[in-house]
């Protein structure tokens, strides 16, 4: 049974670029958010996709935006990167009507020079 | 607001017991979740508490008190292993985003 799977692992990008972030949620999971993780922080919630649709949203701007597909996966993409944008992104997975756990991919880690 | 206070960093012995504690407050409350996550690694799923009381599995156990909103982690017969970082989590409303603290970085040592 396939975790979560997230790509790619590692990418490096210049101020003002663009970057697209690819999430696969766990085997039977219909709902991916998105989370933000500076170092020596706690995650941060970006937003929340089900049934294709952003259902929640955190407080970043709209440079963040993310999409869902019919197959539940998920991609996150950061436009006119700003060098705080570095960070770990997260992919978390979970079943939509279960009140358990979120179930975390092992993270992409961006740098912006 | 939102707001979830854990400690920054804490040590212990191997062998020992250590307690980690979180206070919330939250503007909903639908569950408090504990994650560890090793350095450069994705948070891995400890335990859930939603209602009152402690929880226990193997040698985690976590509590959590709702009217105080207080929950505590609570690690025994350590091994340098759980050297991590220990996240508290709140999710603010069914179906939602968990709210994460900064998270309490326990180093174990011989």
């Amino acid at each position: 049974d396939a975790g979560v799977t997230q790509s790619p692992t590692h990418l490096i990008k210049t101020r003002g670029q663009q970057v697209t972030l690819r999430c696969s949620p766990k085997s039977g999971h219909d709902t991916v958010s998105w989370y933000q993780q500076a170092l020596g922080q706690g995650p941060q919630f970006i937003f929340q996709y089900y049934e294709e649709e952003e259902r929640q949203r955190g407080n970043f701007p709209d440079r963040f935006s993310g999409h869902q597909f019919p197959n539940y996966s998920s991609e996150l993409n950061v436009n006119a990167l700003l060098l705080g944008d570095s960070a770990l992104y997260l992919c978390a997975s979970s079943l939509r009507g279960s009140l358990y756990e979120q179930y975390f991919g092992p993270g992409t880690r961006l740098t912006v020079t | 607001g939102q707001n979830i206070d854990q400690p920054t960093e804490m040590t212990a012995t191997e062998g020992a017991i250590v307690q980690i504690n979180c206070t919330y407050q939250t503007s909903g409350f639908n569950g408090l979740f504990w994650y560890q996550q090793h350095a450069g690694e994705a948070p891995t799923f400890l335990s859930y508490n939603v209602l009152d009381g402690l929880e226990e599995k193997g040698r985690f156990s976590s509590f959590l008190s709702r009217s105080k909103g207080y929950s505590y982690l609570l690690l025994k017969e350590l091994q340098m292993k759980d050297s991590a970082s220990y996240l508290c989590a709140v999710r603010d409303e069914s179906q939602g985003n968990l709210i994460f603290g900064k998270g309490t970085k326990l180093s174990v040592k011989p």
